[in-house]
């Protein structure tokens, strides 16, 4: 089954640099049509679309955080990385990555994890 | 850039059916399919509605998905409520320069 899990610090300082991992099973990212996606969404706020990797190792990311974001793949070990810059409060959230694949509908989820800005 | 607006908040009581709209600022909603996700609280969300109108397996049938060109909105509709239906709701697009715009969210409440 597919199942896909999060994982980076739960706590980072302003200024830092956070980097998330997404550890995905039961299915390739290179599958033709297969994407995986960062979305966040801040205590008691909406869902924020962050950025996509497709298939393809295209990568598309929201405009307004672009020069702060970067998302890469390693299908070797069934991973796809963000790496966002210059952290700061109101970038705590809870980060998810999720799979898109077909109609561009968000399929499954990653249970989420909690990234705390603070000093 | 567009953007999907949804009602801050609905409520309605248990067995009775309830709407929830999605309307998109600008282009067709005709033109890029709409998604709908059931998030609970403290929870990741769910895909509950994919391309307008369907249910993924385990999604019951009281889950309806539309579209109406003529308000440029999408709609989720819920029959039969339930307690367990409390959530919130969030309406999700795309189009050829924005790969994923999501709604800002409805919370469902049954009461």
């Amino acid at each position: 089954q597919v199942t896909l899990r999060e994982s980076g610090p739960a706590l980072v300082k302003p200024t830092q640099t956070l980097t998330l991992t997404c550890t995905f099973s039961g299915f390739s990212l290179t599958t033709s049509g297969m994407c995986l996606s960062w979305i966040r969404q801040p205590p008691g706020k909406a869902l924020e679309w962050l950025a996509l990797i497709d298939w393809d190792d295209e990568k598309y990311y929201n405009t307004s955080l672009k020069t702060r974001l970067t998302i890469s793949m390693d299908t070797s070990s069934n991973q796809v990385v963000l790496i966002m810059t210059n952290m700061d409060p109101v970038d705590t959230a809870t980060y998810y990555c999720a799979r898109m694949w077909g109609g561009r509908s968000f399929d499954h989820w990653g249970q989420g994890a909690l990234v705390t800005v603070s000093s | 850039n567009f953007m999907l607006t949804q009602p801050h908040s609905v409520s309605e009581s248990p067995g009775k059916t309830v709407t929830i709209s999605c309307t998109r600022s600008s282009g067709s909603i005709a033109s890029n399919y709409v998604h709908w996700y059931r998030q609970r609280p403290g929870s990741a969300p769910t895909l509950v509605i994919y391309v307008d109108n369907q249910r993924p397996s385990g999604v019951p049938d009281r889950f309806s998905g539309s579209i109406d060109s003529s308000s440029n909105s999408a709609s989720l509709t819920i029959s039969g409520l339930k307690t367990e239906d409390e959530a919130d709701y969030y309406c999700q697009s795309y189009d050829s320069s924005n790969p994923v715009v999501f709604g800002g969210g409805t919370k469902l409440t049954v009461l």
